[in-house]
């Protein structure tokens, strides 16, 4: 069955970068988009953006333009997502998504078991 | 950006009711709408797309409803497993935009 595995929690400084990765199994990784999204503790969902593995197309949420890269490495079926210059309010769960098919904009059919990243000094 | 709101906030049912969530989207997204649920701890699952299929596995008590701009999650007739937070996303265009969100507590 599908499965989205991410890598553990990390904890980081103001400033930092973290790199959370995400890997898939049991599907054509290249056939589905993966997207990126978070929560702050006790808060909603906030969709950070999307990348195609199949070219690596990426896009990106607005409030976090300039700060995150989304890249796939195809032969391991893996994304990875990472922020830069962390701010203690990038403190939240991060999970992987897998897209639904049919569509680039889509619902998120699987998800990974989330990252918990907690920015603090 | 098409900003999606959810209410009630909370809603407070018994186990065996009936319960309706609404969804409203701040302009057309068509039936490109999907609902979650979420329970503590774990990561949202799909429980429905496209406004009205039900995702794989998920049982016939959920039902949902509506297009364009009114959409509605349906439970119809609340089971333990079933108290949880319900989020609605539209996909219709870039951002994703989710609503904030409907806590279903138990009365």
């Amino acid at each position: 069955h599908v499965q989205l595995v991410q890598s553990g929690a990390e904890m980081k400084r103001p400033g930092a970068s973290v790199r959370v990765s995400c890997r898939a199994s049991d599907y054509p990784f290249t056939n589905y988009g993966i997207n990126w999204v978070r929560q702050a503790p006790g808060q909603g969902l906030e969709w950070m953006g999307w990348i195609n593995p199949y070219d690596g197309y990426t896009k990106y949420g607005q409030s976090l333009q300039g700060r995150v890269t989304m890249t796939t490495d195809t032969s391991t079926s893996t994304a990875y997502m990472e922020l830069k210059s962390l701010r203690f309010d990038d403190t939240a769960v991060y999970y992987c998504a897998r897209g639904c098919p049919g569509s680039i904009t889509s619902c998120f059919s699987h998800w990974g078991q989330g990252t918990l990243v907690t920015v603090s000094s | 950006e098409i900003v999606m709101t959810q209410f009630p906030v909370t809603l407070s049912v018994s186990a065996g009711e009936r319960a309706t969530l609404s969804c409203r989207a701040s302009q057309s997204v068509g039936s490109n709408l999907a609902w979650y649920q979420q329970k503590p701890g774990q990561p949202p699952r799909l429980l429905m797309y496209g406004a009205s299929t039900r995702a794989t596995g998920i049982p016939a008590r959920f039902s949902g409803s509506g297009s364009e701009t009114e959409f509605t999650l349906t439970i119809s007739s609340l089971q333990s497993e079933d108290f949880a937070v319900y989020y609605c996303q539209q996909y219709k265009n870039w951002p994703l935009t989710f609503g904030g969100g409907t806590k279903v507590e138990i009365k």
